[in-house]
């Protein structure tokens, strides 16, 4: 079974552009989070998608944003960006039900300069 | 108050010994628990998960749970240099099936060969 396939890898983007992020989630998996990674605040939640629904939201500014396809396949989009949005940013996937884990991908590293 | 806590370390062990690894939650509605383990440069692998009160054990982990005391360990019993990471302590806060993981800061552990 492939992983969650995260793209692009790396990312190198100006002050003021918009970014978008891709995560397919394992086959089957209909449930997908996003999370930013920093070595100062470590993980924090940026939302949840499951069939296409918005179930959570973390507390990020609007500049962040989402969304999830019919296939399960899910975007994340950055607008107007700022030094300080410069992280990992993690997709992952899980089963339905608050029970299950989450198997993440390899994430996207976005340097903003 | 953080919603999750843990001892950011650096926790060091020497191989063969036991690995004790804590964490301390504050949303008492919490119903399940995980622990994943991030090496250097890598996204988080989930290890365990835990939703009952109790030991649950896997290979050489062992998970506990105390609700009452909202307190989650976990213990690597006969650690091996490879055991050397970041371990993650994840409760799940989402309600009425949204999924919401909120991670600790994490404790990086050293095995000393």
């Amino acid at each position: 079974k492939a992983g969650v396939t995260q793209t692009p890898r790396y990312l190198i983007k100006t002050r003021g552009q918009q970014v978008t992020l891709s995560c397919s989630p394992i086959s089957g998996h209909r449930s997908v989070s996003w999370y930013q990674q920093t070595p100062g605040q470590g993980l924090q939640f940026l939302f949840e998608y499951f069939s296409e629904t918005q179930r959570n939201k973390g507390n990020f500014p609007g500049r962040f944003s989402g969304r999830q396809f019919s296939n399960s396949r899910s975007e994340m989009n950055v607008s107007t960006l700022e030094l300080g949005d410069s992280a990992l940013y993690l997709c992952a996937s899980s089963e339905a039900g608050s029970n299950y884990g989450y198997t993440f991908g390899s994430g996207t590293r976005l340097t903003v300069v | 108050q953080k919603e999750v806590e843990q001892n950011s370390g650096p926790l060091s062990v020497p191989e063969g010994a036991i690995a004790s690894l804590n964490c301390t939650y504050s949303d008492r509605g919490s119903q399940s628990f995980f622990w994943y383990r991030q090496y250097s440069g890598k996204s988080p692998e989930l290890i365990m998960s835990i939703y009952s009160n109790g030991d649950k054990e896997d290979g050489r982990f062992t998970a506990q749970l105390n609700k009452a005391s909202q307190y989650v360990s976990l213990l690597i019993r006969d650690s091996q240099p490879s055991d050397s990471a970041t371990y993650l302590c994840a409760v799940n806060t989402g309600f009425q099936g949204a999924q919401k993981l909120v991670f600790g800061q994490g404790t990086r552990l050293t095995i000393n060969p």
